[in-house]
């Protein structure tokens, strides 16, 4: 199976900061990586595919970068309502694996 | 809007079968992937396995002697088993539809059941 790293595990930030998260992958998977947003008690939510296509809907403060093994999900300018648990996933070959998320919280 | 629903027994007792549907509105079930994905309280996501509406599947072979996954089509529904369950197995199951945009992504999800297994 493909393992999935992020890092960091939690990330503390402000309304307004520049926020970066990490995937990494145990080998290589082109650009099939996708990333969800995950509020308490709530299903995950689609933000970008192809590692850097933004689903339709989905603010443009959102991107995503990289190919290979390592990836980024950057938000540029974080919002109250961005403040959620992060996940990457890889879709290029079975089974498909996930990150073990990164929880960005309010300093 | 697609909307995903999933419906089920939320406790169920070690060594017996899990059970879920997924009933799908706002769209056809068919020329789609559909996936069931589960969250452990506190822990991430792990993908069960899919379905296409035709009926095949693919499933995770850490679960693949125990889980079925089947569709029914006339009701616009798929379905989860899990046999021999244990308190592992207790977690909040999702289903999802397989983006049509990003091969293996999962663009629409269910709210989640929380599955308890306990005695």
């Amino acid at each position: 199976d493909i393992q999935m790293t992020q890092s960091p595990s939690s990330v503390s930030a402000s309304v307004g900061d520049r926020v970066t998260i990490t995937c990494r992958a145990s080998q290589d998977i082109s650009s099939y990586l996708a990333w969800y947003q995950q509020k308490p008690g709530k299903a995950p939510k689609f933000l970008i595919y192809g590692a850097s296509r933004l689903q339709s809907g989905v603010p443009s403060r959102f991107s995503g970068s990289g190919s290979g093994t390592d990836f980024t999900l950057t938000i540029s300018s974080l919002q109250p309502e961005d403040f959620a648990t992060y996940y990457c996933q890889q879709a290029n070959s079975l089974p498909w694996t996930f990150g073990q998320g990164t929880k960005v919280e309010i300093k | 809007q697609v909307q995903l629903q999933e419906s089920g027994p939320g406790l169920v007792k070690p060594s017996e079968t899990l059970s879920l549907t997924c009933t799908v509105s706002g769209g056809s079930i068919s020329y789609y992937y559909w996936a069931w994905i589960r969250q452990p309280p506190g822990k991430g996501l792990e993908w069960i396995g899919y379905i296409y509406y035709s009926g095949s599947t693919n499933y995770n072979p850490s679960l693949k002697s125990r889980v079925t996954i089947s569709v029914d089509t006339s009701k616009n529904q798929f379905s989860l088993k899990v046999t021999s369950v244990t308190a592992a197995d207790s977690a909040v199951y999702y289903c999802a539809r397989a983006a049509v945009a990003g091969k293996g992504s999962f663009d629409f999800w269910g709210q989640g059941m929380l599955v308890t297994v306990s005695s």
